[in-house]
C-alpha cells in the first residue's frame, strides 16, 4: 500500500486570510488525486480530480495545483470565510490498485 | 433526489454479536465502497466493488465481510471476529468502473458503530 501523508495536520486561521494545505503521495505509479471536503456532520464532497502533470483546478476561492514528478498537491483557499472550515482530505490512485488511498485529512478552522 | 443512503445512522452492538450496515445508491454506480474512519486517522478502505457479484478486500477486510448482489445495494457486515468494530463507517460508490480513477466519489452520511 502506497501512503499519502497530508500537512498541516490542522490549521486555525482568520477570516480572510489565505491559506493553503500540501498532500504528498509516491510519484510512481501515479494515475489520479483527489481532494474532498468534509464539514462536520455532513459526508465528504469532492471539490477536484487531477489527473495531470501541472494541472491547475479553481472553483470559486479554492483552488489546486499537482506536481506528478515530484509527488505533491497544494491545494489554496483564498480570503477564508468560516463556513471554509472542515476537514479536507487528498485521495490518490495508482495504477495496480482499483481503488482511493486517503490521507488522513488537515482539518481547517477559520474564526470569525 | 439521488444519492446514497445509509442506516442506521448510530449502532450499538454487544461484543461477540455479527451486525450489518446497510448502504443503498441509486444513482446507478457501477462502483461501491466500504471505509472505516477512527480519530485522527484517515479514510481506510475495508472492500470494494466494481461490479455485481464481485468484490475485491481493500486494506482492512479481516473481520468483515460483504455482498453485492444488487447494483445499487452493497451491505456491510461487522463480523466477531473484528477485533475493534467501533469506529465511523463510511460507504461510497462513483461511475464508470474503467474509469474509477477519474470519477469522483459520492458519500453516504455514514454509521457509528459502537461496541458495548
Amino acid at each position: 500500500i502506497l501512503n499519502v501523508e497530508q500537512s498541516p495536520q490542522s490549521l486555525h486561521v482568520q477570516e480572510g486570510d489565505s491559506t493553503n494545505f500540501t498532500c504528498s503521495f509516491p510519484s510512481s505509479n501515479f494515475y489520479a488525486l483527489h481532494w474532498y471536503r468534509w464539514e462536520t456532520a455532513k459526508s465528504p464532497e469532492a471539490l477536484f480530480v487531477m489527473t495531470l502533470n501541472g494541472d491547475e483546478k479553481k472553483k470559486g476561492r479554492i483552488s489546486a495545483t499537482l506536481n506528478t514528478k515530484e509527488g505533491y498537491s497544494y491545494l489554496y483557499i483564498k480570503g477564508s470565510q468560516p463556513e471554509d472550515s472542515a476537514t479536507y482530505l487528498c485521495a490518490f490512485f495508482y495504477t495496480g490498485r482499483r481503488a482511493l488511498t486517503f490521507g488522513s485529512g488537515t482539518r481547517l478552522q477559520v474564526q470569525p | 433526489d439521488g444519492g446514497i443512503t445509509q442506516s442506521p445512522k448510530y449502532l450499538f452492538r454487544k461484543e461477540g454479536q455479527n451486525v450489518t450496515l446497510s448502504c443503498e445508491q441509486n444513482l446507478n454506480h457501477d462502483a461501491m465502497y466500504w471505509y472505516r474512519q477512527d480519530p485522527g486517522q484517515g479514510l481506510r478502505l475495508i472492500y470494494y466493488s466494481q461490479i455485481v457479484n464481485d468484490f475485491q478486500k481493500g486494506d482492512i477486510a479481516e473481520g468483515y465481510s460483504v455482498s453485492r448482489e444488487k447494483k445499487e445495494s452493497f451491505p456491510l457486515t461487522v463480523t466477531s471476529a473484528q477485533k475493534n468494530p467501533t469506529a465511523f463507517y463510511l460507504c461510497a460508490s462513483s461511475l464508470r468502473r474503467d474509469r474509477s480513477s477519474y470519477n469522483e466519489q459520492f458519500f453516504g452520511p455514514g454509521t457509528r458503530l459502537t461496541v458495548l
